[in-house]
């Protein structure tokens, strides 16, 4: 399996920017979960969905953050506008709900708004 | 929910056992201590979890006590490629993985 895949690995855009990142969790999980890290505030989940359907949203910033999956094998996370202080690195990670919830996390996206 | 405490940093020298420490005083019956590990500028990587008995896998043994109320990560012969920052974490009641600010592992040869 190749695990959890995330893109862009890279993205610098400008403040007021629309930011797109993607996931594709890993094949037979049925929970997904996207995270972002910074020095200061660590590793924060933001949102996680179980079947496709988003169960807890209360770690999103505010409204200028959204996160949709479509299907089972994609999911993304949007910032719109995207400001300077969004930077930081993105991980999506995927598990098996009815296992024992062990998370795999991908590679990170590293965002940079200028 | 319940929380970890880890000591923010320790040394180690290569081809020795590394034990990693963790205090979760209030974890309860039901909740798993994980075990992760972020290398630097990757993804947390899973290393191992418990309940209540202690665990062994091909990364490291989990040694948890029998209160419960500690637990210790052990990596039996520690390489410069064991340097990372590892995570020990409670799951809460809603499956979710509470992170703390985990210890941060050098491995000195």
């Amino acid at each position: 399996d190749a695990g959890v895949i995330q893109s862009p690995r890279h993205e610098v855009t400008e403040m007021g920017q629309e930011v797109t990142l993607r996931c594709k969790p890993i094949s037979g999980h049925n929970s997904l979960f996207w995270y972002r890290q910074t020095m200061m505030r660590g590793l924060e989940l933001l949102i996680y969905f179980n079947n496709n359907v988003p169960i807890d949203d209360s770690g999103m910033p505010e409204d200028r953050f959204s996160a949709k999956m479509p299907n089972a094998s994609f999911s993304t996370l949007k910032i719109q506008p995207s400001e300077p202080r969004d930077s930081a690195v993105y991980f999506c990670a995927s598990s098996f709900v009815g296992g024992l919830q062990t998370q795999y996390f991908g590679p990170g996206t590293r965002l940079l708004v200028l | 929910d319940a929380k970890t405490t880890q000591p923010p940093s320790m040394d180690c020298a290569e081809g020795r056992a590394a034990n990693l420490p963790c205090n979760h005083s209030t974890i309860s019956g039901n909740e798993y201590v994980y075990w992760y590990r972020q290398i630097h500028s990757q993804g947390p990587q899973y290393i191992i979890h418990g309940l209540k008995n202690n665990e062994t896998n091909e990364m490291a043994s989990l040694i948890i006590t029998e209160d419960r109320k500690s637990s210790t990560l052990i990596l039996p012969h520690a390489t410069l490629r064991d340097t990372a920052v590892y995570y020990c974490i409670v799951m809460d009641s809603n499956y979710q993985l509470i992170w703390g600010a985990g210890t941060k592992l050098i491995i000195k040869p």
